[in-house]
């Protein structure tokens, strides 16, 4: 059964138009991180919660947004799609604390045309 | 957390043991090793995770050198299905920790 689950698996969108990824988890991990991994490439983190608390990399693009209005929700958004962010986007969890494994979700492929 | 090095590829038979190293000569005292890898096209799956004492699951042994700068992860009877690319991460054991990935190494197991 699957415990982290992104929709939709494949994302079409169009240069400059906004587009909301959407990851859910059943888990109920207060951690929670978005990844993005670009063609034969290790997945880049670009931001994670704890609890409720927004943690952003420095280097994370101003383009890129989450929200997190609940435990099991979490959403990426990309208000202004270039080209360059055309990648595999990946959310995960983890519990806090705990060294314990975080679990991926399947991610979502994100074209940009 | 610490920078770890992996070589870029390996290849292994099918049923044979693949040992797959990593390098983490700066890794700190209260640094863990992960293992994690991914299969093509999805999303990556944990492995393993040790601190100082070697650790064995179903599906992989890891052995860490005794002054922890390199580790060495196991797959004792490799399958065609353990084809992906390993990932080595040291990561700190407070909180607000954050996995940071390196470049891994693809394992390509034949037949």
């Amino acid at each position: 059964d699957a415990m982290v689950i992104q929709n939709p698996r494949y994302q079409v969108t169009q240069f400059g138009k906004p587009v909301t990824l959407s990851c859910s988890q059943t888990l109920n991990h207060n951690v929670m991180y978005w990844y993005q991994q670009k063609s034969s490439q290790a997945p880049k983190l670009l931001f994670h919660y704890y609890d409720k608390d927004f943690n952003n990399e420095a280097d994370t693009p101003d383009n890129f947004q989450s929200r997190r209005p609940n435990t099991s929700f979490c959403f990426l958004d990309i208000r202004s799609p270039g080209l360059g962010d055309a990648a595999m986007y990946l959310c995960a969890t983890s519990r806090e604390g705990v060294l314990a494994e975080a679990f991926f979700g399947q991610g979502t492929r994100l074209t940009v045309v | 957390d610490a920078k770890t090095t992996q070589p870029p590829s390996m290849d292994c038979a099918e049923g044979r043991a693949a040992n797959l190293p990593c390098n983490h000569s700066t890794i700190s005292g209260n640094e863990y090793v992960y293992w994690y890898r991914q299969i093509h096209s999805q999303g990556p799956q944990y492995i393993i995770h040790g601190l100082k004492n070697n650790e064995t699951n179903e599906m992989a042994s890891l052995i860490i050198t005794e002054d922890r700068k390199s580790s060495t992860l196991i797959l004792p009877h490799a399958t065609l299905r353990d084809t992906a690319v390993y990932y080595c991460i040291a990561l700190n054991a407070g909180n607000n920790r954050k996995l940071i990935w390196g470049l891994g190494t693809s394992l390509a197991v034949n037949p």
